[in-house]
């Protein structure tokens, strides 16, 4: 079946521009995670949702970060004013069910991820 | 200090060699540990996980957990040049509704034919 898909695979953007990644999880899925990964670093929790609430938003660095699930389905997550730290792949993971469900935890399944670069 | 820690690399080890991949951590509230496997370009995947302190084994790939010394490793037998990627160590608290995944920094493992 078909896997987390994200798009675009690559994004290029000037210092000061918005932007806009988007994630398809895999049908069904409640939870939703998007993650940042720099250049030789694991991935770093961004933010999570349950569906289309979102639960945690503790990772987002500052407020020119903004994510949205709508339908609890697609995700968007948007970069305002993009800075040339903001330069990193975006991961987004789904997994069937919320995290810290008893004694077990789904997996995460990963997209490809977004490589976005600011000049 | 990071929660997790792990050895960068870069590794290079021939063909058929044991490769040794490990993390330590500093937080005890830690309950699941997990190994990813990342190809260049390529999201995350789960190679294995575990909750307990121990080892576990899957085909080439052993797990193993010691939660008195915060440290786990991964093994993996008769390497082959398929398993050449950025090997990532994880690790997670349950019972929280907002429950998140800490990973270490990667370990870059290339293995020579």
């Amino acid at each position: 079946g078909a896997g987390v898909s994200q798009s675009p695979r690559y994004k290029v953007a000037k210092r000061g521009q918005d932007v806009a990644l988007r994630c398809d999880p895999i049908s069904g899925h409640v939870s939703l995670f998007w993650y940042q990964q720099a250049l030789g670093q694991g991935p770093e929790f961004l933010t999570y949702f349950q569906n289309e609430a979102q639960l945690d938003k503790s990772g987002l660095p500052s407020d020119r970060f903004f994510a949205e699930r709508p339908e609890g389905s697609v995700s968007t997550l948007k970069i305002q004013r993009t800075q040339q730290e903001d330069s990193a792949v975006y991961l987004c993971a789904s997994s069937p069910r919320p995290p810290g469900q008893g004694l077990t935890t789904d997996t995460q399944y990963f997209g490809p991820g977004t490589r976005l670069t600011v000049l | 200090q990071k929660e997790v820690e792990q050895d960068p690399g870069p590794l290079s080890v021939p063909e058929g060699a044991i490769v040794s991949l490990n993390c330590t951590y500093s937080n005890s509230a830690f309950q699941y540990f997990m190994w990813y496997r990342q190809y260049s370009r390529k999201g995350p995947e789960l190679l294995m996980y575990t909750y307990s302190s121990g080892n576990k084994e899957d085909g080439r790939f052993t797990a193993q957990v010691d939660k008195s010394s915060k440290y786990i490793s991964l093994f993996i037998r008769d390497s082959q040049p398929s398993d050449s990627a950025t090997y990532l160590c994880a690790m997670q608290t349950l019972y929280s509704s907002a429950s998140k995944i800490i990973f270490g920094s990667g370990t870059r493992l290339s293995i020579r034919p």
